[in-house]
């Protein structure tokens, strides 16, 4: 069981928009620490996506796009496309457990 | 150019240590505050140890008293030693770099070394 929870999966059409969801609570996003995402496909190392929220990391299409409201936050792909096929992850820092935390990962398909 | 490689994963029976290393080229591991990220086979990212630039530690907590993070500044590298180990300690380790204003915010990552803990 994860800190952070989100969606096993989510799937989209090409060039549809999806949102992966991002649910923490006041020990974490809602105590205001930063939450930054990650892409993973098969066999490979996390890839840096958004840091601080909101903010994409170098090289990263402006297709992708974070938010954050609350104990939440969210990551919106818009225009979606085959590459786009992997595991998302979300990420924070938790105060009650003087670590960071991982969400449980969605799996992304592009039908 | 930022290089991390990670070393010394293997086979090991449960009860047994392990030390991982993780070796830095392009910037200083003693200058830069350096975790530990874990992915059991087909599971999620969990992030397990951070050691400060200034030098504090701090786990996870189901490795709480039995891994250590540590660094060599003049090896330039971070280690991971591991010791009664259990098989829900089985997956693929990264060592990770965070920056300097947010710790967990991993840009770089190693490729990953696998830890298997079986008998």
């Amino acid at each position: 069981q994860s800190v952070l929870t989100q969606p096993p999966s989510v799937s989209g059409a090409p060039g549809q928009r999806i949102t992966i969801s991002c649910t923490g609570s006041s020990s974490n996003i809602g105590a205001g620490y930063d939450v930054h995402w990650y892409q993973q496909v098969p066999g490979a190392a996390p890839k840096f996506l958004i840091f601080g929220n909101t903010d994409r990391a170098s090289g990263v299409p402006d297709r992708f796009s974070g938010s954050r409201s609350g104990t939440s936050a969210s990551l919106a792909i818009t225009g979606l496309q085959a590459e786009d096929e992997a595991h998302y992850y979300c990420q924070s820092y938790d105060v009650s457990l003087l670590g960071s935390v991982f969400g449980g990962g969605t799996k992304v398909t592009v039908l | 150019e930022v290089l991390l490689v990670e070393s010394g994963g293997g086979l090991i029976q449960p009860g047994g240590s392990l030390r991982l290393s993780c070796a830095a080229s392009g910037f200083s591991v003693s200058n830069t505050h350096m975790s530990w990220v874990r992915q059991a086979p087909g599971k999620g990212l969990e992030w397990v140890s951070v050691i400060y630039s200034g030098g504090s530690t701090y786990y996870v907590d189901s490795v709480k008293g039995r891994f250590t993070i540590s660094r060599d500044e003049s090896e330039n590298t971070l280690s991971l030693h591991m010791n009664r180990l259990r098989a829900e300690d089985t997956a693929v380790y990264y060592c990770a770099r965070g920056f300097s204003s947010s710790w967990y915010r991993f840009l770089f990552w190693g490729q990953g070394a696998l830890v298997t803990v079986s008998s």
